[in-house]
């Protein structure tokens, strides 16, 4: 079974500014997706980004990146010029691909995230 | 593309009454899930279902849960009787291939 571990329960940090959320995962696959998610108050979960396991480049999009470790099985997001939209709880989730339980979302806890004027 | 649609959007019942959360699927994907967010537990699936057909229920709680996918387009998950434990969020989401898109919830109280 796979385990989807975020450590830090909430940050904040000031408009502008760069925040890194952090998350570890546990597993046995050597073929998987990993996902950032943004749950703002509105409740609806908003994909960020998604690193597929086999590539060794980092994904990025916009002003959000991630830094994905395979072998210690680090996945942290980093957030540039942070915006006050960006004020959400935020989840890192783990996929494995093929199997029976293809498509099955693994969460970590979430990070609330607070972004200051 | 409406999405992935989840009714109602707020629910409150009283403890023992029958709850019924509906989902309508993106047309096109082949797989749907059930998820339940709550503070203790945080967010986990409870069933899901490829083409119509149940894969993996293992996560639904107890036999008070029953979840049905009639066609393509259309899934419920039932909660009889419901039980003050039951208040959560509830997710619906679809996926194929190329994407993974979650509904907006089902908020729901027991009372």
């Amino acid at each position: 079974a796979q385990t989807v571990t975020q450590s830090q329960p909430e940050m904040s940090v000031q408009e502008a500014e760069t925040v890194t959320l952090s998350c570890t995962y546990d597993t046995s696959e050597n073929n998987y997706y990993l996902f950032w998610y943004k749950q703002p108050p509105s409740r609806q979960m908003i994909l960020v980004i998604r690193q597929e396991a086999y590539k060794q480049q980092n994904a990025t999009e916009n002003r959000f990146s991630v830094n994905f470790q395979k072998a210690a099985k680090s996945f942290s997001l980093k957030i540039s010029d942070s915006q006050l939209g960006d004020t959400a709880m935020y989840f890192c989730a783990f996929m494995k691909v093929g199997g029976t339980s293809y498509g099955k979302l693994t969460f970590g806890q979430g990070t609330i995230l607070t972004v200051h004027p | 593309d409406a999405g992935v649609i989840q009714s109602p959007r707020h629910e409150v019942t009283e403890m023992g009454q029958e709850v019924t959360l509906r989902c309508k699927p993106i047309s096109g994907h082949n797989s749907l899930f059930w998820y339940r967010q709550t503070m203790m537990r945080g967010l986990e699936l409870l069933i899901y279902f490829n083409n119509n057909v149940p894969i993996d229920d293992s996560g639904m709680p107890e036999d008070r849960f029953s979840a049905k996918m009639p066609n393509a387009s259309f899934s419920t998950l039932k909660i009889q009787p419901s039980e003050p434990r039951d208040s959560a969020v509830y997710f619906c989401a679809s996926s194929s291939w190329f994407g993974y898109t979650f509904g907006s919830g089902t908020r729901l109280t027991v009372v």
